[in-house]
């Protein structure tokens, strides 16, 4: 089965300090993205990526940027950290066309003091 | 604007009392609908992917229905195993494999 990897289960951060999420996939897929969940309000894309170096906006990019620079690995930047970006965020990547849609990594409980 | 919403938020079962889900969606040319699992602290698991009007699919006592607005999650005599949160997504028509989620639905089987 695809294994989807996550860098950190649990990270606790200070306002203001740059954030690195790391994602890493073993089944070269093309698509990858990077979600938030938060109660009530499900999942929410923020970036995903169809190829290396390509990525699109999803629907809450603010306050995150992303980089692909090699296909298995996806990264998510928290450039500025606040308060309200403590979340669940969660990786996927996915086959265009795959049947069993996408295939997601074990989360990161990010809080931020 | 394409959009997923699933009913109810929150749903308690006793053990054995058989239920549905609802997902209804309105996406501009349906690539496919999955249905997954989300354990307390876990990623997603994959239950379901259902194509087209009057597609069925069976694991268990899970069985996912698709119509042309809407999905059903049929859950026949739920054990307390059976409770996670079940969530709804659907691809629409593009190609980017962009998957757009609902809110969830979490389920309690008490025994």
């Amino acid at each position: 089965d695809v294994k989807v990897t996550q860098s950190s289960r649990y990270l606790v951060k200070r306002t203001g300090e740059k954030v690195f999420l790391e994602c890493v996939q073993d089944m070269d897929h093309e698509n990858m993205f990077w979600y938030r969940q938060d109660p009530g309000l499900g999942l929410r894309l923020i970036y995903f990526s169809y190829d290396v170096k390509m990525k699109e906006k999803g629907d809450i990019p603010e306050g995150y940027s992303v980089s692909r620079e090699k296909k298995e690995r996806f990264s998510l930047i928290l450039e500025s950290a606040s308060t309200n970006q403590t979340s669940m965020y969660l990786c996927a990547s996915r086959l265009t066309g795959g049947h069993r849609g996408a295939f997601f990594g074990q989360g990161t409980r990010l809080t931020v003091v | 604007e394409d959009q997923v919403t699933q009913s109810p938020e929150a749903l308690r079962l006793q053990e054995g009392e058989s239920s549905s889900l609802n997902c209804s969606y309105t996406v501009s040319g349906l690539r496919g609908l999955f249905w997954y699992r989300q354990d307390p602290g876990k990623g997603p698991e994959f239950l379901f992917t259902l194509y087209s009007a009057g597609e069925e699919k069976e694991k268990e006592r899970l069985k996912a229905t698709l119509t042309k607005k809407e999905s059903f999650l049929h859950i026949t005599a739920p054990k307390p195993e059976d409770s996670a949160t079940y969530l709804c997504a659907v691809q629409a028509g593009s190609n980017t494999g962009k998957l757009i989620f609902g809110q969830g639905t979490t389920l309690q089987v008490k025994p």
